[in-house]
């Protein structure tokens, strides 16, 4: 299977606790973004990286959220001193930049439930 | 800010019954996109519409953008159990560089009754 994967698949966490989330794009794909839905609503976008570099954040991100490419290929999404309202789907969606729009390829999703 | 508006929130129709979806915004998109969610599902591509008025098929599937590219619609023609999910569609307005960020409308829950 050559398209977007996260993991975990679930997380579980008690307030205050930390958690961060993978994702592996496509792996010619130069962009990459998250994104968070929870329910009934679209995906929201968080921010986005092309290669390594993380070029925007959505005011969505608080100080507690953190996001980084290392090495330009997967990415992390930490998120620390959980809060409930951070109940939600993360979703992590990757690109290539050489079109002049892209289209944007989305994985299975992190859903984290905050107890 | 820069945001999609999609009606309607839901729709239940009988299978074989038309189905249309759609979205809005109140300034000029670049481009428009729609995805599908199944229930439980990741949001999957289904198309992209850059040009004024451009129409695009895909089986069932017509896919309209507006004149002004304000507006555009997904209709499926004669619906199937196979139809039923969450129809979103998400538009880029190429303002500032930030020809990359989609903005999600928040999208059509469609079931069909079989």
């Amino acid at each position: 299977d050559t398209g977007v994967s996260q993991d975990p698949r679930h997380k579980i966490t008690k307030r205050g606790q930390n958690v961060t989330f993978r994702c592996d794009p496509i792996s010619e794909h130069n962009r990459l973004y998250w994104y968070r839905q929870t329910l009934g609503q679209g995906p929201e976008f968080l921010t986005y990286f092309q290669n390594e570099a993380q070029l925007e954040k959505s005011r969505l991100l608080s100080d507690r959220f953190s996001a980084e490419r290392p090495k330009g290929s997967f990415s992390t999404l930490e998120i620390q001193r959980t809060e409930q309202g951070d109940s939600a789907m993360y979703l992590c969606a990757s690109s290539y930049s050489g079109r002049a729009f892209d289209t944007q390829y989305f994985g299975p999703g992190t859903r984290l439930t905050v107890l | 800010g820069q945001q999609v508006m999609q009606i309607p929130q839901y729709q239940h129709v009988q299978e074989g019954e038309d189905f249309t979806t759609y979205c809005n915004s109140s300034t000029t998109l670049s481009n428009i996109q729609w995805y599908k969610q199944r229930p439980g599902g990741h949001p999957v591509f289904l198309i992209q519409l850059v040009k004024s008025g451009e129409v695009k098929k895909q089986k069932r599937l017509t896919f309209q953008f507006g004149e002004a590219k304000k507006n555009s619609s997904l209709h499926i023609t004669a619906t199937q159990t196979t139809d039923v999910g969450t129809y979103f569609c998400a538009g880029l307005w190429n303002s500032g560089g930030s020809n990359y960020k989609l903005t999600f409308g928040k999208g059509t829950l469609l079931t069909v009754n079989p």
